[in-house]
C-alpha cells in the first residue's frame, strides 16, 4: 500500500522537553509539508520541503525544526521554545511543489503538560 | 461559511438530501482550489479540485462551483450519506505561491 504514515498517533510530553514526530511516505513524492491544526481551525503551515536536503519555513515555524535527509522522511521536532505545542500535527506530500494536490497522513495528536 | 473563534459552522442535512458547503476565498489571484474531507481524528482526504479557468467540475456525487467574481467556492454533495459526515475544508493557492491556504472548515452532520 502506498501512502503516508505518521507515528505515533498519540504523544504525551512534559513541558520543556523536545519531541520528534515521524512522517514517512512511499509515494515517491518530492515535496513534503508539516501543518498544525488547532480545534475549530484550518491547517497552518509549519515547514515544507521541495526536495531532499532543502526546506523552508512556513507561516508558524517558530519553535519547530525539521530535516530532510531522505526523500521518504520528513521528521518534525517540536522544541521547548514552542509556547503552545499541544495540537494535532499533520504531514502531507505532493508529487512536486508545483502540483498542489497534497496527500495527508493520519496525524499525530501531541499533548504537552 | 467561515468559523468564528473555536466554533465551526455546521450544516445538518437529512440522509438522501443534497448538501451545499460554501467557502469564501481571500486572494483574487488564486488559480487553484481544492476541497478536502476530514473525519474526526484523521488526516484530510482529497475530494475534488478546480482551476480558475473553469466554473464547474464534477466528480462522483460531488460538484465544485467557482465564482471568481465574488471569490466564492461551493461543494455540492448529491444524495448525502451518513459516511459524508465530516469537516470539509476548502483551500486555495496564492498568487505566485506554491503553498495552499486552508479555510477553517464546515462541519457536515448527516441525519439518518
Amino acid at each position: 500500500d502506498g501512502g503516508i504514515t505518521q507515528s505515533p498517533k498519540y504523544l504525551f510530553r512534559k513541558e520543556g522537553q523536545n519531541v520528534t514526530l515521524s512522517c514517512e511516505q512511499n509515494l515517491n513524492h518530492d515535496a513534503m509539508y508539516w501543518y498544525r491544526q488547532d480545534p475549530g481551525q484550518g491547517l497552518r503551515l509549519i515547514y515544507y520541503s521541495q526536495i531532499v536536503n532543502d526546506f523552508q519555513k512556513g507561516d508558524i515555524a517558530e519553535g519547530y525544526s525539521v530535516s530532510r535527509e531522505k526523500k521518504e522522511s520528513f521528521p518534525l521536532t517540536v522544541t521547548s521554545a514552542q509556547k503552545n505545542p499541544t495540537a494535532f500535527y499533520l504531514c502531507a506530500s505532493s508529487i512536486e511543489q508545483t502540483n498542489y494536490e497534497q496527500y495527508f497522513g493520519p496525524g499525530t495528536r501531541l499533548t504537552v503538560t | 461559511g467561515e468559523s468564528v473563534g473555536l466554533h465551526l459552522p455546521t450544516l445538518s442535512v437529512q440522509e438522501g438530501d443534497n448538501s451545499i458547503i460554501n467557502c469564501a476565498y481571500s486572494n483574487s489571484a488564486s488559480d487553484y482550489f481544492i476541497w478536502y474531507k476530514q473525519e474526526s481524528g484523521k488526516g484530510p482526504q482529497f475530494i475534488i479540485d478546480i482551476r480558475s479557468n473553469m466554473d464547474k467540475r464534477q466528480g462522483q456525487r460531488v460538484t465544485v462551483l467557482l465564482n471568481k467574481t465574488v471569490k466564492h467556492l461551493s461543494l455540492q454533495i448529491a444524495a448525502t450519506q451518513p459516511g459524508d459526515s465530516a469537516v470539509y475544508f476548502c483551500a486555495e493557492n496564492g498568487a505566485g505561491s506554491y503553498q495552499l491556504t486552508f479555510g477553517k472548515g464546515t462541519k457536515l452532520s448527516v441525519i439518518p
